[in-house]
């Protein structure tokens, strides 16, 4: 089975600090997709980025930046220089392959962040 | 412009009615979702639908029901038989070469 873990219940940081996000994920399949998506107030979810499993470089994204470890199945997702439009609920998201049926995105509970001014 | 719609965003439901939540893509996605979050929670899937006339059922689909008669529409319907429906639900699709979902804005259900 797959599972998706975001120990960080909530996160409070002051502006301009750097942030990371952390997931951890378990599944079986060799070939996987794992996202992270945020969810601001307004409640939609946006796509932030989306990482195969055979892809394990870093990507930075402007203040964004993931670290993708097969080793110890872990996504994490730093901010750096935060901003209060950062606050948010951020989830990471795990399935798998389409040619398997990727029909399903397993999330994780979430991490509620807080950027205080 | 492309996108996803959700109406309405917020419903109230009076405890033993059916009701039905709206989601529209004009993105020709082939595959669409429901999913329902609770609070502090993460998102379940409730059904979903790969192709015109087919759905399958997700992790919590008991009380609820779908209809994927156009490639644009994946209504969803609460019915009275859904013990504890009050929650946000979201709606995503994405195409059939890639494997990313985009969701619509939601829909926020209320039982009174």
């Amino acid at each position: 089975a797959q599972k998706v873990t975001q120990a960080q219940t909530e996160i409070s940081v002051v502006e301009k600090e750097d942030v990371t996000l952390d997931c951890v994920y378990e599944t079986r399949d060799t070939t996987y997709y794992l996202f992270w998506y945020k969810q601001p107030p307004s409640g939609e979810l946006v796509f932030l980025i989306r990482r195969n499993s055979f892809d394990e470089q870093n990507e930075i994204s402007g203040r964004y930046s993931w670290n993708f470890q097969k080793s110890t199945s872990s996504f994490n997702f730093t901010i750096t220089a935060s901003q209060v439009v950062d606050s948010a609920v951020y989830f990471c998201a795990l399935s798998g392959s389409l040619i398997q049926g990727a029909q399903k995105l397993v999330f994780g509970q979430g991490t509620r962040l807080t950027i205080n001014p | 412009d492309g996108g996803i719609t959700q109406s309405p965003k917020y419903l109230f439901r009076k405890e033993g009615q059916n009701v039905t939540l709206s989601c529209e893509q004009n993105l020709n996605h082939d595959a669409m979702y429901w999913y329902r979050q609770d609070p502090g929670q993460g998102l379940r899937l409730i059904y979903y639908s790969q192709i015109v006339n087919d759905f399958q059922k997700g992790d919590i689909a008991e009380g609820y029901s779908v209809s994927r008669e156009k490639k644009e529409s994946f209504p969803l319907t609460v019915t009275s038989a859904q013990k504890n429906p009050t929650a946000f639900y979201l709606c995503a699709s994405r195409t059939s070469e890639v494997n990313t979902q985009y969701f619509g804005p939601g829909t926020r259900l209320t039982v009174l």
